[in-house]
């Protein structure tokens, strides 16, 4: 099964400052179609999670354009270009190249 | 409008089945790469995936669980019902289902229900 690591773990965060979350996969999420399968999630508070960003890089439907993903083979980021008060949450990556699929640990990004 | 609506019991006592329902709606599930799938996360924990149902019947299972766990569908009533016998109170959680949708490419659960707390206890 496919090991996913996340860091940080918490992650305070001052209004209108850039934060970037680290993910990293125990094998290549690299397909041979050159597609990383590799997914982020946001879970506020008292929600179910929802897509930010799938297939490493592309947003979802609605995601705000300062959500951003990059990365490939075993190393991915996520990165918030200018953090709001309603990006307040636990931050999921997760790999879909192969079931059994397999979450991060989370990180929790709050406010200052 | 896609939905995912979720029904199932909140208490279930240790050693008996859950059952859990998710009806949905504004798709078709006969689509191909339409899958749809149930997470869970325990109590101030994280998630864990646990099966998926394709829409061509394939199934796939947590390895850890998949001597306990069912997954189907009824065409006919727009729904996936996932099953887990042998209930521990190690498996309190919330039970997602989701949707992995052909917008992302069949790879990323972009819909999802709003949970079902089930509390596992005598």
């Amino acid at each position: 099964d496919i090991v996913m690591t996340q860091s940080p773990l918490s992650l305070p965060v001052t209004p209108g400052e850039p934060a970037s979350i680290s993910c990293r996969s125990s094998q290549s999420l690299l397909h041979s179609n050159r597609l990383n399968y590799l997914d982020w999630y946001l879970q506020k508070p008292g929600q179910p999670p929802q897509l930010l960003i799938y297939l490493g890089s592309n947003r979802a439907s609605g995601v705000p354009d300062r959500f951003s993903g990059s990365g490939s083979g075993t190393d991915f980021s996520l990165r918030i270009s200018r953090v709001e008060a309603e990006d307040v949450g636990v931050y999921y990556c997760m790999q879909a190249l192969q079931t059994p699929y397999s979450f991060g640990q989370g990180t929790n990004l709050e406010i200052k | 409008q896609v939905t995912l609506m979720q029904s199932g019991p909140a208490l279930v006592k240790p050693t008996q089945t859950l059952t859990l329902t998710c009806a949905f709606s504004g798709f078709s599930f006969t689509t191909p790469g339409m899958r749809l799938g149930w997470i869970r996360q325990p109590p101030e924990k994280g998630l864990e995936w646990l099966a998926r149902i394709d829409w061509d019947g394939d199934k796939l299972y947590s390895t850890s669980l998949k001597t306990r766990l069912t997954i189907s569908k009824d065409p006919s009533k727009n729904q996936v019902v996932l099953t887990m016998t042998n209930m521990d109170p190690v498996d309190t959680a919330t039970y997602y289902c989701a949707r992995m949708g052909i917008e992302s490419a069949g790879t990323a659960f972009d819909i999802w229900g709003p949970g079902t707390v089930v509390t596992v206890s005598s």
